[in-house]
């Protein structure tokens, strides 16, 4: 059964790169039926969808911090990361790592969730 | 626009029948997908590509969607379902949306 556990640092300081990294386990993260994204959800909020990344490189981002958001994939060590820069108090948020199933015409859902990291931003 | 609309909460008591809708314009041609999220835990997939079920989540789960409104019904309706559910779908450009959520309350 799929695992996803995601690691990083959970308090940061305004200005400063949130860094997350999502283990993947008991599924190939190399799998062509998959993608694998990051959505937030702050404090009392809904979800959004923060980036997609699949194995073979290609990224999608939410326009709305396309400019401060990079993923990666390390298939070695079934892993895939986060990054985004200069954070602010509205960055506060529960960060979730997902796995997207390209499902029927294309369509692509989130069908497994970690368990999400709360990430508190603050001076 | 690129939206979904859902109501922001439902209230029922225990045995009723609990609908909570998404209104979206891009539903009449995109599946409509729900997500039951309880209190401090991680969304959990109940209905995926407008009427299917995922295995594991009980038949008192159903989907549908006509036009511009996809609806998630939960026939007799438990305490154990009370919950946010959100609504997913795509945009115009295929990313990922999600509608602002409904809170389910069962009592």
């Amino acid at each position: 059964h799929l695992q996803l556990l995601e690691s990083g640092p959970g308090l940061l300081k305004p200005s400063e790169t949130l860094s997350l990294t999502c283990t993947v386990s008991d599924v190939s993260i190399s799998s062509k039926s998959y993608f694998w994204g990051w959505v937030r959800q702050p404090p009392g909020k809904g979800l959004e969808w923060i980036a997609t990344i699949h194995y073979s490189g290609n990224t999608y981002s939410n326009p709305s911090l396309k400019s401060r958001v990079t993923m990666s994939v390390d298939m070695s060590n079934q892993q895939f990361s986060l990054r985004l820069t200069s954070v602010t108090a509205a960055d506060t948020a529960t960060y979730y790592c997902a796995r997207l199933y390209d499902g029927l015409g294309g369509f692509k859902y989130f069908d497994d969730w970690g368990q999400g990291m709360l990430v508190t931003v603050s001076s | 626009s690129d939206e979904l609309t859902q109501p922001p909460s439902v209230s029922v008591s225990p045995g009723q029948t609990a609908r909570i809708t998404c209104s979206g314009d891009s539903l009449p041609r995109k599946y409509a997908y729900w997500y039951q999220q309880k209190s401090g835990q991680a969304p959990v997939l109940v209905i995926f590509e407008d009427r299917k079920r995922p295995s594991g989540i009980p038949e008192r789960f159903s989907g549908s969607s006509a036009g511009t409104v996809a609806t998630l019904t939960i026939n007799g309706a438990q305490v154990d379902d009370e919950a946010d559910y959100f609504c997913y779908s795509t945009d115009s450009n295929t990313n990922p949306l999600f509608g602002g959520g409904t809170k389910l309350t069962v009592l």
